[in-house]
């Protein structure tokens, strides 16, 4: 069962520390979004990217935090010099390409998720 | 404008209860409503999903209920079962973007 899978599934860093995490998409899937999950909190739109394009990245902070999809490879999330308050839990989803190139946007399916702990 | 708000933000139900969680949004431009289901250390799970031109969708034991004139939306789950006990969110997406707007969640908890 190909989902989408995320690693690692837990990161340990020390402030100041760079943390990366990857996400493969499902199969056939070429819509990668990345949401953050604060404890006890719902989760917040990070970023939208399809292969090699950034196409939404209004939830990204302005600084620290960058994300690429390669042509070949997984999707990566990258946070530079760490912060206690980067702790989370950071989830990866995927969706198909819809019609005309389009994305269907119905059905986004969500990896286990990298949990990210700040010491 | 771009929140959906959630209630309650924990439940208990007795087995073989209904549990009824609900949502409410501002922006009239969402046009499709998920519901998703979480277990701890795990990620967000589709459970159900309406578009606003239908008032009611159902599936299996569970159910989203409508209201587009109220912008609200409700989850009920029929015979909660001890299994159903996770973190429920509601969500939306904006008609054109790609993103989903969730819900702070709801920690439900059935009681056997």
């Amino acid at each position: 069962n190909a989902g989408v899978m995320q690693n690692p599934r837990h990161l340990v860093r020390r402030r100041g520390q760079e943390a990366r995490l990857r996400c493969s998409p499902m199969k056939g899937h070429s819509h990668v979004y990345w949401y953050r999950q604060l404890p006890e909190e719902g989760l917040k739109f990070m970023v939208y990217l399809q292969k090699e394009n950034i196409i939404d990245e209004s939830g990204m902070p302005k600084e620290r935090f960058s994300a690429e999809f390669p042509k070949e490879g997984p999707s990566i999330l990258r946070i530079q010099q760490v912060v206690r308050g980067d702790s989370a839990a950071y989830f990866c989803a995927s969706s198909p390409k819809g019609r005309a190139g389009r994305n269907s946007g119905n059905t986004i399916y969500f990896g286990e998720g990298s949990w990210l702990t700040v010491v | 404008q771009q929140q959906v708000k959630q209630s309650p933000q924990s439940l208990i139900v007795q087995k073989g209860g209904i549990s009824i969680i609900n949502c409410a949004y501002e922006n009239t431009a969402f046009d499709y409503f998920p519901w998703y289901q979480q277990f701890p250390g795990k990620g967000p799970a589709l459970l159900i999903a309406i578009r606003p031109d239908v008032s009611e969708k159902k599936e299996g034991r569970f159910t989203i209920s409508f209201n587009k004139s109220a912008k609200q939306f409700s989850l009920h789950i029929m015979d909660s079962q001890p299994g159903d006990s996770a973190t429920y969110f509601c969500a939306a997406r904006n008609q054109g973007a790609q993103k989903l707007v969730f819900g702070q969640g709801t920690r439900l908890t059935i009681n056997p």
